[in-house]
Formats: C-alpha cells, structure tokens, sequence
C-alpha cells in the first residue's frame, strides 16, 4: 500500500524568507504522481504544484518548487519569498499512474508566516 | 467558470440517522472523488465517480455509499450515523480519470454527529 508522511506537523517561516515542507512517500510503483495542496482556513483544498514521476526535473510554479528525490521517495516543497498569504495547512499527495484518482494524503504541515 | 460546490456546507445530524451530501463538479468534468477528513484520521478516499459508475473504493464500511448523476453530479450517503463519522466531507472533479489530471476541491461540508 502507497503511504505518505510528513514529519513535520508545524513549521513557522518569517515573511520573505524562504522555507522547506518534507514529505516522503511508499510505493512499489514506477508510474505516479506527487502533489501539494494547500488548506487555507477556508477548508478549500487548493493545488500548489505538482510532479509527474517520470520526469527528472523538479517542478516549479513561481516562488513555489519541489525537491523531488525519486530513489529517496522524497518530495520537499519550497516557498521563497514567503508571503502572510501562504498561511495555511500544506498536504503532500501521491497518486497512481493508472486510471485511479484515489489520492493518498499526508497528515499535514501547517505553516505560520510570521510578519 | 463556477468551481466545486458542496452542499450543505454545515450539517448536524443525530446518531443512528442517515444523511445525504451533495456536490456539484466543474462544469464538464466527469470524475468525482470523495474524501473524508478527520484530525485523526487525516484525509481519507471514500470513492470515485466517472461515468455513473464507482471506479474505486476506499476502505470504509458498507454505510458509506454514493452515486453519480448523468449530469455529473455526485450525491454520497451515511447511514446509522456514528459519532466518529463527524467530519468533513471533501469531494473532488477532475476532467478526466488519467494521468496527472488535476483535482479540484470544493469547501467541504461538516457533518457533526451528536
């Protein structure tokens, strides 16, 4: 069974300033797909990045990227330039390749963005 | 183009009740996941939607159900209610079942259990 861990349940970064969310993840597959979303208080669940495991590079979406580390099964999220927007419960998901939307999700990291 | 929407958005209910929650996905999306988030628990997959048909089904008890519409739209059900059953209720559309298709997430409804 696919599992995901985050090991840090809190994290706290002051604004500007750049900041690393951990996450690893189990799984005998080849072909999957790794996301963060983040949980604003609003509860929405809104997708940060994501990176298809076939592919080398490490994604990036503005002042967010990821270090992913595919023979470590690790995949880090980082925000540089930390914003009081960026406030919320951060969640790392995996997902198979096949035809399967059934998300595995880490325990959540949530990040306080100090003024 | 309007997003996600889940309805209730609150909802208390007695146990050995039933409920029904619905959701609404994005206009022309097809799959609809359910997920249920507890503090202990965390995020957990209840089912998956393409079609009208369930593609999938996460490791919960025979109470949980659900069904999806022609139109999409994807209604789940709680029979006997328990007090661990309080939670929220996330549900997800995507455009398709493949590949790295992004999910995207309504608000939720919280369902409390007295």
């Amino acid at each position: 069974a696919q599992t995901v861990t985050q090991s840090q349940p809190e994290m706290s970064v002051q604004e500007a300033e750049t900041v690393t969310l951990s996450c690893t993840y189990d799984t005998s597959e080849s072909d999957y797909y790794l996301f963060w979303y983040k949980q604003p208080p609003s509860r929405q669940m809104i997708l940060v990045i994501r990176q298809e495991a076939y592919k080398q590079q490490n994604a990036t979406e503005n002042r967010f990227s990821v270090n992913f580390q595919k023979a470590a099964k690790s995949f880090s999220l980082k925000i540089s330039d930390s914003q009081l927007g960026d406030a919320a419960m951060y969640f790392c998901a995996y997902r198979r390749g096949d035809n399967n939307n059934d998300m595995r999700f880490g325990a959540g990291t949530r990040l306080t963005v100090k003024p | 183009k309007a997003g996600v929407t889940q309805t209730p958005r609150y909802l208390i209910k007695t146990r050995g009740q039933q409920v029904t929650l619905s959701c609404s996905p994005i206009s022309g999306h097809r799959s609809v996941s359910w997920y249920q988030q507890t503090p202990g628990q965390g995020l957990q997959f209840l089912f998956e939607y393409f079609s009208e048909t369930q593609r999938n089904k996460g490791n919960f008890p025979g109470r949980f159900s659900g069904r999806q519409f022609s139109n999409s739209r994807s209604e789940m059900n709680v029979s006997t209610l328990e007090l661990g059953d309080s939670a929220l209720y996330l549900c997800a559309s995507s455009l398709f079942v493949s590949e790295g298709t992004e999910a995207f997430f309504g608000q939720g409804t919280r369902l409390t259990v007295v």
